[in-house]
């Protein structure tokens, strides 16, 4: 079945470095959705990203959309002790209705102070 | 801004006692998820509902069931209930026809079965 694979699972950084997670679908998605869950707390809808090959910036996240549209990454640049949480990323399940969401397994990131 | 609400927030049950969580989605959203998450697991869908309808299943036991009422809120009923049914459950709530399908999560039951 459809799946949305995430890597890496963990991440540690100290405060200061880069971040990155990858996703990838097996199938093509009609767009591709992250979230933030902090620990303790539900998933925070971050970001929607539609078209291939489109990036889209918030601050220190950079999210991006491949040009199959079958794969997206999420990039912190500088990561603070705020940014520590569960990233997921989600797309559409495939012949369900509009929303059903399959989301990939999570990048837990922890940061050093 | 209004968020989603979930009641009760904590719910600790005996094995085979029934459950009823409780969603009351954004004003005007009009279409309601439920999510199971495990210990260190993504949300697994469950069931949606669109205007009251049962829009999408997911992979909700025959023990579960639930729906949506007029004023759009929606129950998510679990019978039997089993060990492995401690999980978070997370109801979310979207519009429909704004070009998004952004979901937006509330707070969570935490379901704990002994």
């Amino acid at each position: 079945g459809q799946q949305v694979m995430q890597i890496p699972q963990y991440q540690h950084v100290q405060e200061g470095e880069d971040f990155t997670t990858y996703c990838n679908s097996s199938t093509t998605l009609s767009n591709i959705q992250w979230y933030k869950q902090r620990p303790g707390g539900h998933p925070v809808f971050l970001i929607q990203l539609v078209k291939s090959g489109e990036v889209k910036k918030q601050k220190r996240l950079t999210f991006q959309f491949g040009e199959a549209k079958k794969n997206s990454s999420l990039h912190i640049t500088a990561t603070q002790t705020t940014d520590v949480g569960t990233y997921f990323c989600a797309g559409p399940h495939y012949g369900g209705s509009q929303g059903n969401l399959i989301f990939g397994k999570g990048t837990k990131l922890s940061v050093k102070p | 801004a209004a968020g989603v609400i979930q009641s009760p927030r904590h719910l600790i049950k005996e094995k085979r006692e029934t459950a009823t969580l409780k969603c009351y989605p954004i004003p005007r959203h009009d279409t309601v998820y439920w999510y199971q998450q495990g210990p260190g697991q993504d949300p697994q869908f469950l069931i949606s509902f669109y205007e009251k309808m049962q829009s999408d299943k997911g992979s909700i036991p025959d023990r579960f069931s639930a729906q949506q009422f007029s004023d759009y809120h929606s129950e998510l009923n679990m019978s039997s209930l089993e060990l492995g049914d401690s999980a978070l459950y997370f109801c979310a709530s979207s519009v429909s026809g704004g070009g998004t399908d952004t979901q937006y999560f509330g707070p969570g039951t935490r379901l704990t079965v002994l």
